[in-house]
């Protein structure tokens, strides 16, 4: 089973219009949750990295907030523009496997004018 | 800097030949990932090298895959022989201080 789902698979908004991506995780203890983006053809990019403690970390017009609690994150994505048409990925990190990484199969976004 | 440089962009072989995929990572960072992405599975790890050293190859499918990192500025990986489900995209990803940095993938095709 996947240490990491997300949801939902594929969305597709109007331009302007606001979204928020999910990210469930296992992963447990964890160092680290990174979401990026892909755009097609070409590789990820880092957008946000949260540790443990930190509940919300914004960049730009994406925001992404942590529960630890509850093991979820969540990406926010405000004043959508066409440009961020793109698969957006949650990625967690245990903290005792030095570089292991457990991906997200992601979210695929497309933004229609 | 230009980033991280993955050759060839694109290839596409015939079942049983060799294919050897090539990555420089960005000057000064000490990680270097290798990765695969297809549809059904996502991105997966498949090894990692620290300081030129394979740490961790618990991800590469089988024999047939192979990675090799020479020096600071060059890693290669290697599938032979290679078979159709080999068909994916590889990233290389470096790294420094946590912060990882993928390259544009090599699009695989095995016929």
């Amino acid at each position: 089973k996947n240490q990491v789902e997300q949801s939902p698979q594929s969305l597709i908004i109007l331009e302007g219009k606001n979204c928020t991506l999910q990210c469930n995780y296992t992963v447990s203890p964890f160092s680290n949750l990174r979401w990026y983006k892909q755009d097609t053809g070409r590789g990820p990019v880092s957008l946000t990295i949260m540790t443990f403690s930190e509940n919300t970390k914004s960049n730009g017009r994406y925001t992404a907030t942590l529960d630890a609690d509850t093991k979820q994150s969540s990406l926010h994505i405000t004043a959508s523009q066409l440009s961020d048409s793109a698969s957006y990925i949650c990625v967690v990190s245990p903290p005792e496997a030095g570089n292991q990484f457990y991906f997200g199969t992601g979210t695929s976004l497309t933004v229609i004018p | 800097d230009a980033g991280v440089i993955q050759s060839p962009r694109h290839e596409v072989t015939e079942m049983g030949q060799e294919v050897t995929l090539r990555c420089k990572p960005i000057s000064g960072h000490n990680s270097l990932f290798w990765y695969r992405q297809t549809m059904m599975r996502g991105l997966e790890l498949l090894i990692y090298f620290n300081n030129n050293v394979p740490i961790d190859d618990s991800g590469m499918p089988e024999d047939r895959f192979s990675a090799k990192m020479p020096n600071a500025s060059f890693s290669t990986l290697k599938i032979q022989p290679s078979e159709p489900r080999d068909s994916a995209v590889y990233f290389c990803a470096s790294s420094s201080r946590g912060e990882q940095f993928f390259g544009p993938g090599t699009r695989l095709t095995v016929l």
